[in-house]
């Protein structure tokens, strides 16, 4: 089955630094990628996702990046905010179940 | 998006009992999912809900341990059976929304379930 790793599992920067976390898979079948922000004592929500079609993806101070050869994946944050402080998880998922492979999380902590 | 309701959303249980776990959507679903999200962990499905059918299981999970029903396209419950201090978790439902949404999978508020 689908095994994705993420790094960092800790990331804390100042606010208005940008913040980059990566994740890789291990199933070339894998072509859907979301990335979900999960506050303290709140659910997942999806923040942005991107297809096996495109290699990046935009919106606003958030972007996503896809390097299907290398398997690897990325998130993109400029200009961090305090309200981005939260924790993100990657995943990975393909035509064939479509039930999404999550990474461990990475811990966001951006300082004011 | 799909607006997902949970109930309940937190409980406090002895060992040995059970609970059933609500989850309600605003809209026809294909697919509805559980999930299990443990403290400061990431999330682990523990089943698929099939309207109409047997729920299917990932491994490690099982039926009599978390049976699970889904009547129709909105509704689903999961049961957590005989519970004891590990099971302990955040019990996540999720859903997957069909056409513009394609393959966009949303979450529900969540039941934080405690066992003394």
């Amino acid at each position: 089955g689908e095994n994705v790793e993420q790094h960092p599992s800790t990331l804390s920067v100042q606010e208005g630094d940008s913040a980059v976390i990566k994740c890789t898979y291990s199933d070339s079948a894998s072509n859907y990628f979301p990335w979900y922000k999960q506050e303290l004592g709140k659910r997942p929500q999806l923040i942005i996702d991107i297809r096996s079609n495109v290699g990046e993806k935009k919106d606003q101070r958030i972007a996503v990046t896809l390097n299907k050869t290398a398997k690897h994946f990325s998130l993109h944050i400029t200009e961090t905010q305090p309200e981005d402080s939260a924790v993100y998880f990657c995943a990975a998922s393909d035509r064939r179940s479509y039930i999404p492979t999550f990474g461990r999380g990475t811990s966001l902590i951006v300082h004011p | 998006s799909a607006v997902i309701s949970q109930k309940p959303s937190r409980d406090i249980c002895q060992r040995g009992t059970s609970l059933t776990i609500q989850c309600q959507v605003d809209s026809q679903v294909t697919m509805m999912f559980w999930y299990r999200q443990q403290p400061g962990q990431s999330l682990t499905l523990i089943a698929t809900a099939n309207q109409g059918s047997e729920a299917t299981y990932e491994s490690g999970f099982v039926i009599d341990k978390f049976p699970i029903s889904r009547p129709n396209l909105t509704f689903s419950t999961l049961t957590v059976s005989n519970m004891s201090p590990e099971d302990s978790s955040i019990y996540l439902c999720s859903v997957r929304t069909s056409g513009r949404a394609k393959d966009t999978q949303y979450f529900g508020p969540g039941t934080r379930l405690t066992v003394l």
